[in-house]
């Protein structure tokens, strides 16, 4: 049974930098089979997929356009595991963030973390 | 971008009453279309991917169908704890999108 454990703070000052960790269990976070997501919710815009990582002979990464000038994701095969690193945020980076399993046979978001709530302020 | 537009953005039914919600693309996107529930506090869970697979679990009440921009799912008979927000999602190409969501209330 593949579960994601998430961790990281729930409160981030303006400029800093947000990151947050997804530890992977029943899974492999090079599986040539998945990608590792980072996804966030909020009122305002709703769902929106921040990229993913994946090994597929080497590590690729795809970020979103509207962040990828800020993020970073950092897999970590000693530790099975994949972080978050978003920096200079803005009390607009507030939201509910989600780590995910992209399954490669589905192409689908099948694994879910519980989820961090993130508020950006001072 | 491939814009994801759900409606109705809000329905309010019955225990027993058949519900469809519609996801439309901005562009084609094939059968590369999965719908997901979402109760609050809670993370999404996926019910169909490409369409009209059911994700293991998930009872066959729940069935999807469409293909190109137009997409639907449906509940057959909605059950109490189908009562959630449902949000349609595209992974033909990135960035991966997701509609708004349709949340499912009681009447």
């Amino acid at each position: 049974q593949v579960q994601l454990q998430q961790s990281g703070p729930g409160l981030v000052k303006p400029s800093q930098t947000l990151s947050l960790t997804c530890v992977i269990s029943g899974d492999s976070v090079s599986s040539n089979s998945a990608a590792w997501a980072w996804i966030r919710q909020s009122p305002s815009r709703g769902l929106e997929c921040l990229g993913r990582t994946f090994y597929r002979s080497q590590w690729y990464n795809d970020y979103a356009v509207f962040v990828e000038s800020r993020i970073t994701f950092i897999p970590d095969t000693s530790k099975n595991q994949f972080s978050l690193q978003l920096n200079s945020v803005t009390p607009e980076d507030t939201a509910v963030y989600y780590c995910a399993r992209d399954e490669a046979t589905a192409m689908a978001f099948d694994i879910w973390g519980q989820g961090t709530m993130v508020v950006v302020s001072s | 971008d491939i814009q994801m537009t759900q409606s109705p953005s809000s329905l309010s039914a019955s225990v027993g009453d058949r519900v469809t919600i519609t996801c439309r693309a901005s562009q084609t996107i094939s059968n590369y279309l999965n719908w997901y529930q979402q109760k609050p506090g809670k993370a999404p869970k996926l019910l169909i991917y490409a369409t009209s697979n059911l994700q293991s679990g998930v009872p066959s009440r729940f069935s999807g169908s469409g293909s190109g921009t137009d997409f639907t799912l449906t509940i057959s008979s909605l059950q109490r704890e189908d009562f959630a927000t449902y949000s349609c999602q595209q992974s033909y190409n990135t960035p991966l999108t997701f509609g708004g969501g349709t949340k499912v209330e009681i009447k």
